[in-house]
């Protein structure tokens, strides 16, 4: 079964200061998907990025880019000129081809933004 | 605007008690999930269609039943064999062309 990790259950980080969230994976696939998604408070869902495993560019949106290291099954994420509102808890997910396409989630990590 | 509706927003059940949480999305998207949220966890697979008239158990499936007979319907019941029913709920769906996930808001079960 794949499996996603995050190991930093919290992370703070100063407003403008820039921030990496860790996550590794496991899978014996070839072709996969991976996400980031953000939770705030409000517990609604928000799809942060998402990279394809066949595409060797990293993926970026604005402030938002990824370190995809396939060999590694490394997936990070790192959050330029933070701002106040990228408070949220942050899963690393996995998409699984073989159940439908569903999502397989780490535990989240905890970003707290001070000002 | 397309979305997801999940309702209701806060539940409550007493023992013994089925419950159905309700999911529709006006997206025409062929696949639909439920996923249960824990304090400190992250999101588990409970069911999931990708087509009307069809479901897989997905990895917390005991104690959860679905139907799909709508393809913008996907309800969920929590049945009295669940007995920790306390969580929080998300649906979601995703279209034809596999895309991301879109989420719905939620929903809070809670035991009385």
């Amino acid at each position: 079964a794949q499996t996603v990790t995050q190991s930093q259950p919290e992370m703070s980080v100063q407003e403008a200061e820039t921030v990496t969230l860790s996550c590794t994976y496991d899978t014996s696939e070839s072709d996969y998907y991976l996400f980031w998604y953000k939770q705030p408070p409000s517990r609604q869902m928000i799809l942060v990025i998402r990279q394809e495993a066949y595409k060797q560019q990293n993926a970026t949106e604005n402030r938002f880019s990824v370190n995809f290291q396939k060999a590694a099954k490394s997936f990070s994420l790192k959050i330029s000129d933070s701002q106040l509102g990228d408070a949220a808890m942050y899963f690393c997910a996995y998409r699984v081809p073989n159940s439908g396409y569903a999502l397989n989630f780490g535990k989240g990590t905890s970003l707290l933004v001070t000002p | 605007d397309g979305g997801i509706t999940q309702s209701p927003k806060y539940l409550f059940r007493k023992e013994g008690q089925n419950v159905t949480l309700s999911c529709e999305q006006n997206l025409n998207h062929d696949a639909m999930y439920w996923y249960r949220q824990d304090p400190g966890q992250g999101l588990r697979l409970i069911y999931y269609s990708q087509i009307v008239n069809d479901f897989q158990k997905g990895d917390i499936a005991e104690g959860y039943s679905v139907s799909r007979e709508k393809k913008e319907s996907f309800p969920l019941t929590v049945t009295s064999a669940q007995k920790n029913p306390t969580a929080f709920y998300l649906c979601a769906s995703v279209n034809s062309r596999r895309e991301s996930q879109h989420f719905g808001d939620g929903t809070r079960l809670s035991i009385l």
